[in-house]
């Protein structure tokens, strides 16, 4: 079975501060992929990143880091110089197939980020 | 319009009434989903349609009822709905229903049964 944890439910930064995400995952397949959604409060949720289980280089885009420790079953994210529009609910996912063959995507329960200005 | 859209964004509906919601994808997409989202709670997977075939039924009650009329369109239909299905009903996308696609998702309709 799959299980994504993401055990801060609640984060609150200053502006400009870094904050790091973290996200541990469970899945007895081989080969899965990792991803990190964000939910403003608008309610639609934004794709941010997908990572491969074979692929462990970190990543950068921005603002943002992902570092996947597959030894530690781990994707954490890190917003470096966090801003107020980074204030929303963000969401680690681990995809893996069900017993069809088809996709199942198990989220975590989210962390709500508050960016204080 | 791009990406995935919902209709409604918000609806109250009694116990008694019958509504539906509706999902397109403008994104080429060939594989559908519907997600429930509670407060506190994970995302909860409903159905997965791929190439208009549902392939997917979470055990989710009769009452909510999905219809793929063609790989752009998704719906969900609701009738004798219950309080505790007061939620943000997601939609989603993907390339195909392969586990490494990414899904993008709609704006959700907020409902709240009365």
């Amino acid at each position: 079975a799959q299980k994504v944890t993401q055990a801060q439910t609640e984060i609150s930064v200053v502006e400009k501060e870094d904050v790091t995400l973290d996200c541990v995952y469970e899945t007895r397949d081989t080969t899965y992929y990792l991803f990190w959604y964000k939910q403003p409060p608008s309610g639609e949720l934004v794709f941010l990143i997908r990572r491969n289980s074979f692929d462990e280089q970190n990543e950068i885009s921005g603002r943002y880091s992902w570092n996947f420790q597959k030894s530690t079953s781990s994707f954490n994210f890190t917003i470096t110089a966090s801003q107020v529009v980074d204030s929303a609910v963000y969401f680690c996912a681990l995809s893996g197939l069900n017993s069809g063959g088809y996709q199942k995507v198990t989220f975590g329960t989210g962390t709500k980020l508050q960016v204080i200005p | 319009e791009t990406g995935v859209t919902q209709t409604p964004r918000h609806l109250v509906m009694g116990m008694t009434n019958k509504k539906s919601l509706k999902c397109e994808q403008h994104l080429g997409h060939n594989a559908m989903y519907w997600y429930k989202q509670s407060a506190k709670k994970p995302l909860e997977l409903m159905f997965v349609y791929s190439l208009e075939e549902r392939v997917e039924n979470n055990s989710v009650p009769s009452r909510f009822s999905p219809e793929c009329p063609n790989s752009s369109h998704l719906f969900l239909h609701l009738h004798t709905l219950q309080p505790e299905d007061s939620a943000l009903y997601l939609c989603a996308s993907s390339r195909t229903a392969w586990e490494k696609e990414t899904q993008y998702f709609g704006p959700g309709t907020r409902l709240l049964v009365l």
